[in-house]
């Protein structure tokens, strides 16, 4: 079945340094999302991207789909302390949201 | 605001014993989803539903089942419950169409001793 890799597993950065997580799937995805989970809390929605080679931003988030639209990344830049959490990429094709292991992010003030 | 609501945030449970965990959201979402979290693993896919006394199994369905009698709850059955059910259960919700974000509640955290 359809499967979604993500590294890297956790990441610890100072404050202001830069962070990307890479996530890629076994097959061909119609869109992929990112959530964001809060320690003790559960995943928040962040974006959806549903176009090849698509770009958004969210302040210093940079959401990334490929071209073959099967692999995606996020990068922050100048990562803060609210910015702790776990990223998880989730991709869609022909089967429901499947979920990547996420990427814990630990920011060093 | 969607808000998606979970019967309970901690539970204990003995192994064997019949386990309900209920979930209910309030904005008419067509699309409910149940997850379990465990470290390392990330969520994997339980059961899901998209319309009212329908379920489709995810990844993971052996031993659990589900329930939709009513659009806005989404009920998931532990028959019998046992250790390796230990884990940390998410129920989200969506609208109908294809391409939208789930909404998670705050999760269960179950125990089975």
């Amino acid at each position: 079945g359809q499967q979604v890799m993500q590294i890297p597993q956790y990441q610890h950065v100072q404050e202001g340094e830069d962070f990307t997580t890479y996530c890629n799937s076994s097959t061909t995805l119609s869109n992929i999302q990112w959530y964001k989970q809060r320690p003790g809390g559960h995943p928040v929605f962040l974006i959806q991207l549903v176009k090849s080679g698509e770009v958004k931003k969210q302040k210093r988030l940079t959401f990334q789909f490929g071209e073959a639209k099967k692999n995606s990344s996020l990068h922050i830049t100048a990562t803060q302390t609210t910015d702790v959490g776990t990223y998880f990429c989730a991709g869609e094709g022909n089967t429901p949201l499947v979920f990547g292991k996420g990427t814990r992010l630990s920011v060093i003030a | 605001d969607v808000k998606v609501t979970q019967s309970s945030r901690y539970l204990v449970k003995r192994t064997g014993e019949k386990v309900f965990l209920e979930c209910v959201q309030d904005m008419d979402h067509e699309n409910m989803f149940w997850y379990r979290q465990d470290p390392g693993l990330g969520l994997r896919l339980i059961y899901f539903s998209y319309d009212v006394k329908m379920k489709e199994k995810g990844d993971i369905p052996e031993g659990y089942s589900v329930s939709r009698e009513k659009k806005e709850r989404f009920s998931l059955i532990l028959e019998s419950a046992s250790t390796n059910q230990t884990s940390m259960y998410l129920c989200a919700s969506s609208l109908g169409q294809v391409y939208n974000e789930q909404f998670f509640g705050p999760g269960t955290r179950l125990t089975v001793l």
